[in-house]
């Protein structure tokens, strides 16, 4: 199994611009999330799915969105991206509310 | 709503000693999970317990324990003589029993010297 994937690893956007970061787990997890972590911070939730086609607002939903087509793959699209969004995205995957596998992160500069 | 505080930033401690790493929380589900998660400085996250909110048992694997007190909101994970490798930022975290809206912590970084 390749756990969570993410990709792409790194990536740099200039202000205004948009882009969707990729998110997929072969597990056959039903819930799958978005976090991101700002330097020196711990995460915090940005959108979550318990579901294909069921979504939810975390703690800091603004300048995104999610979209859930298949158990597999839940991505995360920034419109309009703002220095404010620079930071490490983190999708994670979990079976109901155990242990969240976590991939290995997105590094997003915005500048 | 809910809150994990994590009021150590940093610790520093000397191969060998055993450290705690604190962790009070603010929630008012009456069931609930609390979590630790270990970043190494290679930067992915490592799950390392999960406890329900209706179990207070301690816990101990190998140099790691956890103490529980729903008592005082406080979930504090030990570390038993310290390691180079126990170096990383240790997060707790905690989620309702009945939705996935998990909140960490700020999180602690430990440094063990040799």
């Amino acid at each position: 199994n390749a756990g969570v994937t993410q990709t792409p690893k790194f990536r740099i956007l200039k202000i205004g611009q948009s882009m969707t970061l990729q998110c997929a787990q072969d597990m056959n997890h039903n819930y799958m999330y978005w976090y991101r972590q700002d330097p020196g911070m711990g995460l915090k939730l940005i959108y979550y799915s318990v579901g294909a086609g069921i979504t939810d607002k975390g703690e800091v939903p603004n300048g995104y969105n999610v979209s859930r087509s298949t158990t597999e793959d839940f991505p995360l699209r920034l419109e309009l991206a703002a220095p404010s969004q620079t930071s490490v995205y983190f999708c994670a995957s979990s079976y109901s509310s155990g242990e969240q596998y976590f991939g290995p992160g997105t590094r997003l500069t915005v500048t | 709503a809910q809150k994990v505080t994590q009021a150590q930033t940093e610790i520093s401690v000397v191969e060998k000693e055993d450290v705690t790493l604190d962790c009070v929380y603010e929630t008012r589900d009456t069931t609930y999970y609390l979590f630790w998660y270990k970043q190494p400085p290679s930067g992915e996250l490592v799950f390392l317990i999960r406890r329900n909110s209706f179990d207070e048992q301690n816990e101990i694997s190998g140099r790691y324990s956890w103490n529980f007190q729903k008592s005082t909101s406080s979930f504090n994970f030990t570390i038993t003589a310290s390691q180079v490798v126990d170096s990383a930022v240790y997060f707790c975290a905690l989620t309702p029993y009945n939705n996935n809206d998990m909140r960490f912590g700020a999180g602690t970084r430990l440094t063990v010297k040799p």
